[in-house]
């Protein structure tokens, strides 16, 4: 199985909600990362996790909170978005926790804020 | 900032043409990946080349780079309708450990039927 699986595929939130997104894979991988695209832009890294440890934080804001409560599970809890948060949230794996491996990528969340 | 930059932004064809993508990037890296993305939905990784090859192919594709001028290309031959979507070099940031991607901006290929 070489699937990275997200859900929800598409998502609309008010700026008060709290709601998250799910990422799952189960190729053993021990590395997962969420980045975010917006329209015609290339995709840009959020949060590195490494053996569900989080590695880097590219300085995104606190109303992104990742977790990842295993080694096949990383969800994104968002809290208090703004409408410039909408976006496509990519979610992607690799074997090991470094650039120098395939990533494998989800389909990704459309977000909505309104 | 982006590391990779790719040249052209928006490529049309026809099919059965060669399509030829180009990156640039600023800094030292380990390796150069590219990746295709159909509709704003997950990206595909196309082939991996490490900074100390200078070519590989997979199937149609042929990926060249040159460290010394920080460039890659992405070259598909024998284009089809399928291969209309955008491609991505992406680059780690040339630091050991743990680490993601730096993507281009990308080029937007239409295969023309």
């Amino acid at each position: 199985d070489t699937e990275v699986t997200q859900t929800p595929k598409h998502l609309v939130m008010g700026m008060t909600n709290k709601k998250s997104l799910k990422c799952e894979q189960h190729m053993g991988h021990r590395a997962m990362y969420w980045y975010k695209q917006k329209a015609k832009k290339p995709p840009e890294l959020m949060f590195v996790y490494s053996y569900e440890k989080l590695s880097i934080n590219e300085s995104v804001p606190s109303r992104f909170s990742p977790e990842c409560p295993n080694s096949s599970l990383l969800n994104l809890h968002l809290h208090a978005l703004q409408p410039e948060d909408s976006a496509l949230y990519l979610c992607a794996s690799s074997q090991v926790p470094t650039a120098n491996y395939e990533q494998y990528f989800g389909p990704g969340t459309r977000l909505t804020v309104t | 900032s982006q590391q990779g930059e790719e040249d052209p932004q928006a490529l049309s064809i026809q099919e059965g043409e060669n399509a030829t993508m180009n990156c640039s990037y600023k800094t030292s890296i380990n390796n150069l990946q590219w990746y295709r993305q159909n509709s704003g939905r997950g990206l595909v990784h196309l082939i991996l080349i490490r900074s100390n090859e200078r070519e590989k192919h997979s199937g149609r594709l042929r990926v060249t780079l040159d460290t010394s001028k920080k460039s890659s290309s992405l070259l598909i031959t024998a284009s089809r309708a399928a291969d209309t979507a955008s491609y991505f070099c992406a680059t780690d940031r040339g630091r050991g450990g743990a680490d993601g991607l730096t993507f281009g901006k990308g080029t937007h290929l239409i295969i023309q039927p």
